[in-house]
């Protein structure tokens, strides 16, 4: 069974870069896109950006100028990284799996997720 | 259109049927998945495709859709089905990812 491992600094002060890494274990890297999601205190999910086996990647419009995902597929793992950040940050970070199948119509899901990472933005 | 819309709340009497609905422009190319978060949870998927339930989701869970809204129907609705849902897809561009401003569900 898949399983995704997350870690990175949970405290920062405005400006500084956010980091985390999610480690997949238990199944293949490839095939899937990997994906970080956060949710702020109270608030829904959003997308923040993912990555493939390949190093092809998706962001967010409104966070690309700040976002970077990169992949190290020899350690099966996957990182996020936040530049520039602020209180407007704070949230619960998510990393998840998701595949997209294609056909008549088609299919995106995210089927694995990480259990969070809370990261707080402040002086 | 990029977004996909839920309305905030609905509440079910236990036992009941309750759907949940949500609308957006890349539903008409896309499936929606479906996800349930309870409080201090990570969400979980519920429904994907066009009604496929992962492994350990119930039965009293399945989807639908039509044009651009895709549904969460929950058929005899539990206690323990109290949560937040969120529908999910890719965007209109077929590039990035969108999720649903999620329903707060209340069993009474």
């Amino acid at each position: 069974q898949v399983q995704l491992q997350q870690w990175g600094a949970g405290l920062l002060k405005p400006s500084e870069t956010l980091s985390l890494t999610c480690a997949v274990y238990g199944g293949s890297f490839s095939g899937y896109y990997w994906s970080w999601i956060r949710q702020p205190p109270g608030k829904g999910l959003e997308w923040i950006g993912e990555i493939n086996h390949s190093g092809s990647t998706n962001y967010n419009p409104s966070l690309k100028s700040r976002v970077t995902i990169s992949v190290d597929t020899s350690k099966n793992q996957f990182s996020l990284k936040l530049s520039s950040v602020t209180a407007a940050d704070t949230a619960v970070y998510y990393c998840a799996r998701a595949r997209e199948l294609t056909g008549a119509r088609y299919y995106y899901y995210m089927d694995v997720w990480g259990k969070g990472t809370t990261v707080t933005v402040s002086s | 259109s990029s977004e996909l819309t839920q309305d905030p709340a609905v509440s079910v009497a236990l036992g009941q049927t309750v759907r949940i609905t949500c609308q957006g422009d890349s539903l008409r190319s896309y499936y929606a998945s479906w996800y349930q978060q309870k409080p201090g949870q990570a969400p979980v998927l519920v429904i994907y495709g066009k009604n496929n339930r992962p492994s350990g989701i119930p039965d009293r869970f399945s989807g639908s859709s039509s044009g651009n809204t895709a549904s969460l129907t929950i058929t005899g609705a539990q206690a323990e089905d109290e949560a937040d849902y969120y529908c999910n897809s890719r965007d209109s561009s077929g590039n990035g990812v969108v999720f649903g401003g999620g329903t707060k569900l209340t069993v009474l």
